[in-house]
């Protein structure tokens, strides 16, 4: 699976956008960036997922460079309920079950 | 999303038992189910993949033996830690593909195990 590179904290000023950056320069065409994120304590949340087009939901906006070695996760007006440790992953839907294996994360701390 | 169960949620055995976790989808059939450990502040380690109708695959350096993982049907599995030790002591986290939403996983709640 391809790796990714997150950077491993982040502040952010409550009513403000977060924006989440992710390295993953191998990856692969069939692969989709995935993004989840884990609150203490907690079974991880899924937030979004592309392969090459921008994508919004209801919970943030994914952004995904053009070449698709990287990527942004926005959330657009950050509260304090946002602070959690964000995961991004690359990862084949279809090949060996799916899996996701998990990095380090960004301990994002949405502050008052 | 799709909604995933976990029970118990806590659960303390002594050393020498076994214990067993449930993982449910609720809202979804699931032949695929995944394990996971974590440990405080560590990420989260896969262990198996369980596969409806058939053998759990283990990851490398995962004791299938010590970590029995069943799924006989298309919303349950179970992992089962045997023997348990104080070093299973952990946050075991379980999480299903939903087909029907473009392979995308959901996740359970997590079971907080602690051997004493």
């Amino acid at each position: 699976d391809a790796k990714t590179t997150q950077p491993t904290s982040m502040d952010c000023a409550e009513g403000r956008a977060a924006n989440l950056p992710c390295n993953h320069s191998t990856i692969s065409g069939n692969e989709y960036v995935y993004w989840y994120r884990q609150i203490h304590s907690q079974g991880p949340q899924y937030i979004i997922h592309g392969l090459k087009n921008n994508e919004t939901n209801e919970m943030a906006s994914l952004i995904i460079t053009e070449d698709r070695k990287s990527s942004t996760l926005i959330l657009p007006h950050a509260t304090l309920r946002d602070t959690a440790v964000y995961y991004c992953i690359v990862r084949s839907p279809y090949n060996q079950g799916g899996k996701l294996i998990f990095g380090q994360g960004t301990e994002l701390s949405v502050k008052p | 999303g799709a909604v995933v169960s976990q029970h118990p949620s806590r659960v303390i055995c002594k050393s020498g038992t076994s214990v067993k976790i449930e993982c449910r989808s609720l809202d979804f059939q699931a032949t695929t189910m995944f394990w996971y450990r974590q440990f405080p502040k560590q990420s989260l380690m896969l262990m198996a993949t369980s596969n409806e109708g058939s053998k759990a695959t283990y990851e490398q350096g995962v004791e299938k033996d010590k970590f029995l993982i069943n799924h006989a049907s298309l919303t349950l599995s179970t992992l089962t830690v045997t023997s348990a030790h104080p070093e299973d002591s952990s946050f075991y986290i379980c999480s299903a593909r939903d087909m029907e939403a473009g392979n995308t996983i959901y996740f359970g709640e997590g079971s907080w195990l602690t051997v004493v």
